[in-house]
């Protein structure tokens, strides 16, 4: 079985701040990892995945996120918080032995950017 | 088509009503998933499509809720005799293969059952 934690269900940066976005997995196997972006009113986007490769990924939007086994973390950064990121963020993990490849979401995580 | 589409965007039942939720996926892509989305929280996990085949439907919460594919494109998610606890947004996922791991998410369905 698999599971992700968000801790912070609201994060709240001023524009031009760091942003940081937490998240645990729990996973009996090595995981595949992902971070989404929704906006109100939308579906789910990709901002950048982890399938085991280098453990530093950089996605789209100037986000990144680096995967550390010994702390079974994927935390999601970026340098510096523009007003478009405010969003709701989701953290997901998924099997890469299954055949379904589905995710399991964590509660997700409302980003404010203050001016 | 260009992305996932689905249909209608929002759809308003009363308790007791039929619903049909639409989704079309990315022209090509053999997986096909649902998920629902409660408000505030991330979405789970419903049933999983590979082409025609329904191989997992492990998260549909009850005997009301149908899935299905038939010509391994298009799917229907249907949820008989509609209560309030059914409230929430249906999204629609699509993969290109069946290891695929990126998966592309329509806008959603948005039910509301009064």
């Amino acid at each position: 079985a698999q599971s992700v934690t968000q801790l912070g269900s609201h994060v709240s940066v001023s524009e031009g701040a760091l942003v940081l976005l937490r998240c645990n997995y729990s996973s009996s196997v090595p995981p595949y990892l992902f971070w989404y972006v929704q906006y109100p009113n939308q579906g789910l986007q990709l901002l950048l995945k982890y399938t085991s490769a280098a453990t530093l990924v950089k996605g789209i939007n100037g986000f990144e996120a680096e995967f550390k086994k010994s702390e079974t973390s994927f935390h999601l950064t970026k340098p510096s918080a523009h007003m478009s990121d405010a969003a709701e963020y989701f953290c997901a993990v998924s099997d890469p032995s299954g055949s379904a490849r589905q995710l399991t979401f964590g509660s997700g995580t409302q980003l404010t950017v203050l001016p | 088509g260009a992305g996932v589409s689905q249909s209608p965007r929002y759809k308003v039942a009363k308790r007791g009503q039929d619903v049909a939720l639409r989704c079309d996926p990315i022209s090509g892509h053999v997986s096909l998933f649902w998920y629902q989305q409660a408000l505030g929280q991330g979405p789970e996990f419903l049933t999983y499509f590979q082409n025609e085949a329904q191989l997992d439907k492990s998260g549909l919460p009850s005997d009301r809720f149908f899935a299905e594919r038939p010509e391994g494109s298009v799917s229907t998610l249907k949820i008989q005799r509609t209560q309030q606890e059914d409230s929430a947004v249906y999204l629609c996922a699509s993969s290109r293969t069946i290891s695929g791991n990126t998966i592309y998410f329509g806008e959603g369905s948005w039910l509301t059952v009064v």
